[in-house]
């Protein structure tokens, strides 16, 4: 595998289920995150991490929580999701102190809430 | 407040013509600008970056420009052919400010042959 892999790539899950977004990357990155993409908004920043530690947290609410064990992956706790939550969820890795630091991003996960 | 603006969502260019993508930012701490390609059911996957140091940067097809003094960059592809039909981001970063990079809304380009 190379690059930032995404499991699942589709979930449709009801408000009252409990899931987990999955994200790898096999690119050495020591950054990742967490984006949401809805339809005719820019990406929204939800959650940074950096050597493991959280650095960001863009208000997000706590129905969503983010895991990160390792400097490779990182996880998306899902629980009483709300339809709204339905989006294209987006993960991505870098590498900071580049002169120009560019993020490498996964397939993304489709996430549909009835 | 969105610090990175695409105001034009679609674009529609024949194929061999240039298309020309145009993003403007209100941050005048920007240190660095990207621009992602995402085509449908992928994630975006870069494409082209600046510095602020710079106003021109060229990668075979792709030329970004920036124009400091106007808070404006642009995305120039030449000639356009049909497989870079895509939604295209612009993206920007101030070094002091953390991981937080920040995105316009896109634009879809379409190459028509």
């Amino acid at each position: 595998e190379t690059g930032v892999t995404q499991t699942p790539r589709h979930l449709v899950m009801g408000m009252t289920n409990k899931k987990s977004l999955k994200c790898e990357q096999h690119l050495g990155h020591n950054a990742m995150y967490w984006y949401k993409q809805s339809a005719k908004k820019p990406l929204e920043l939800m959650f940074v991490y950096n050597f493991k530690e959280q650095t960001e947290n863009n208000s997000v609410p706590s129905r969503f929580s983010p895991e990160c064990p390792n400097s490779s992956h990182l996880f998306l706790h899902l629980h009483t999701l709300q339809p709204e939550d339905s989006a294209l969820y987006l993960c991505a890795s870098s590498q900071d102190g580049l002169e120009i630091e560019t993020q490498y991003f996964g397939p993304g996960t489709r996430l549909l809430v009835l | 407040d969105q610090q990175v603006k695409q105001n034009s969502p679609s674009l529609s260019v024949q194929e061999g013509r240039i298309s020309i993508l145009n993003c403007d930012y209100t941050n005048s701490m920007f240190d660095y600008f990207l621009w992602y390609k995402k085509y449908p059911a992928e994630g975006p996957t870069f494409l082209i970056s600046i510095s602020s140091i710079k106003d021109k940067n060229e990668d075979g097809r792709f030329t970004v420009f920036l124009n400091k003094s106007a808070k404006h960059l642009s995305l120039h592809i030449v000639p356009s052919q049909p497989g870079d039909s895509a939604v295209y981001f612009c993206a920007a970063k101030a070094r002091n400010t953390g991981n937080q990079f920040y995105f316009g809304t896109g634009t879809s380009l379409t190459v028509i042959p």
